[in-house]
């Protein structure tokens, strides 16, 4: 099974600072079943970035995917206070995997 | 606009059973696949388990916790998913989502909570 480990646990950062997100997979792992999800307090999780990189219609261009192999990572790159949220990133193989998490705070 | 709305949440004792129900609104229902998720209070996202389409073969898969004990079902006539829950005990308490899409969760519901408690 793999397992994805998230860091840091907590990002905090000031509006309009860069936020680096990053998801490491206990083996190597297609890009094109990684995803990225976005989850504000009290509401269901949102669907940001599917297929690693791919955002989808709707999101903010401020919200970017990349990586491969076992090293994916999301990056914000001007933060606003309306990304205060729990980030997960996931591999949705045959069967689904959910990272810990990465909470997001805004100074 | 799709919209996915679960229901059958409540109070449950250890041991007991709970049947939660998933209605389907704004997208062809009988083609996707579907999937619950649950997030146990204060912690992360866990997969419970999915139910491909009928003509993908319909078949069903559970992650390790909940295998044996829970079951998906889909009734395309209602565009309706089913999760009945049996022997529960206090580390099923979530909230648990609906969620279909593509390949991954391109749409999630609300969430009902489940509560398990003598």
């Amino acid at each position: 099974e793999i397992v994805l480990t998230q860091s840091p646990g907590t990002l905090s950062l000031s509006p309009g600072e860069r936020a680096t997100l990053s998801c490491r997979a206990s083996q190597s792992v297609s890009s094109s079943i990684l995803a990225w999800f976005q989850q504000k307090p009290g509401q269901a999780p949102r669907l940001l970035i599917y297929g690693a990189s791919y955002r989808v219609s709707g999101i903010p261009d401020r919200f970017s995917g990349s990586g491969s192999g076992t090293d994916f990572t999301l990056t914000i790159s001007r933060l606003e206070p309306e990304d205060l949220a729990v980030y997960y990133c996931q591999h949705y193989g045959s069967s689904w995997t959910f990272g810990q998490g990465t909470k997001v705070e805004i100074k | 606009e799709v919209q996915l709305v679960e229901s059958g949440g409540g109070l449950v004792k250890p041991g007991g059973s709970l049947r939660l129900s998933c209605g389907a609104f704004g997208l062809a229902f009988s083609n996707v696949w579907v999937s619950w998720v649950r997030q146990a209070p204060g912690k992360g996202l866990e997969w419970v388990g999915r139910i491909k389409s009928k003509t993908e073969g319909g078949t069903t898969d559970y992650a390790a916790p909940v295998r044996g004990r829970f079951t998906i079902s889909r009734d395309d006539s209602k565009n309706t998913l089913h999760l009945q829950m049996n022997s529960l005990n206090t580390e099923d308490a979530a909230v648990y989502y609906c969620t279909s899409g593509g390949g991954t969760a391109d749409y999630w519901g609300q969430g009902t909570l489940v509560t398990v408690s003598s």
